[in-house]
């Protein structure tokens, strides 16, 4: 199995500035067919499901704020707000969808110092 | 719109059986993979297995935890993608999740709760 390790595991930032979260895989999970990196990012605030950030390491879903982004390949990935806004308050993850099981990181608590 | 609809969580006693339901609409349900994640109280997310879509076969794939003890099926014609869940654990509490896969991109249902308590 792909094991998806998240940096650090919480994280305080004050308002306005950046936030970025790390995720590495214990594997390369880069799809020769579509060319790109089987990688997610994902938003979770309490008591709702999980909302899709970021889809091929760097694809930003539709209607997700621009202040969100993704960077990386190979096994190393990163998860960045570029100013932090109090909304964003919340648990995020990361998670591999190159090979079955498809497996999430541990979670990054996201905090407003 | 993609829209997925859980239900049949409930309270249900150690080496019990649930089946939970995921209801699907906007889009065409054989043309894509769909999977189960759960999440317990408080932990993180987990994922427990998935149906390939018609082109391959609808092939099944689990989790090593819930692996000869939890079923993925599906019906394309009622929309619905089914998760039956046997010989149930305290440790298979959780909210369960029905996901759509759309070319890399996954969309989520609302959950629903399973208990296993005594």
């Amino acid at each position: 199995d792909i094991v998806m390790t998240q940096s650090p595991d919480s994280l305080a930032v004050s308002l306005g500035e950046r936030a970025t979260i790390n995720c590495r895989s214990s594997q390369t999970i880069f799809f020769r067919s579509y060319n790109k990196d089987g990688l997610s990012w994902y938003q979770q605030k309490a008591g709702q499901p999980p909302k899709l950030l970021i889809y091929w390491a760097s694809t930003r879903e539709s209607g997700v704020p621009d202040r969100f982004s993704g960077s990386g390949s190979g096994t190393d990935f990163t998860l960045t707000i570029s100013s932090l806004q109090a909304e964003d308050v919340a648990v995020y993850y990361c998670q591999q969808y190159y090979s079955s099981p498809c497996t999430f990181g541990q979670g990054t608590k996201l905090e407003i110092k | 719109e993609v829209q997925l609809v859980e239900s049949g969580g409930g309270l249900v006693q150690p080496g019990g059986s649930l089946r939970l339901s995921c209801e699907v609409s906007g889009f065409t349900l054989s043309d894509h993979y769909m999977d189960w994640v759960r999440q317990a109280p408080g932990k993180g997310l987990e994922w427990v297995g998935r149906t390939k879509n018609k082109v391959n076969s609808y092939i099944t794939e689990y989790a090593a935890s819930v692996k000869g003890r939890f079923t993925i099926s599906r019906d394309d014609s009622k929309k619905s993608v089914y998760l039956q869940m046997n010989s149930l654990k305290i440790e298979d509490t959780a909210v369960y999740y029905c996901v759509c896969w759309r070319s890399g991109a996954a969309s989520w249902g609302q959950g629903t709760l399973v208990t296993v308590s005594s």
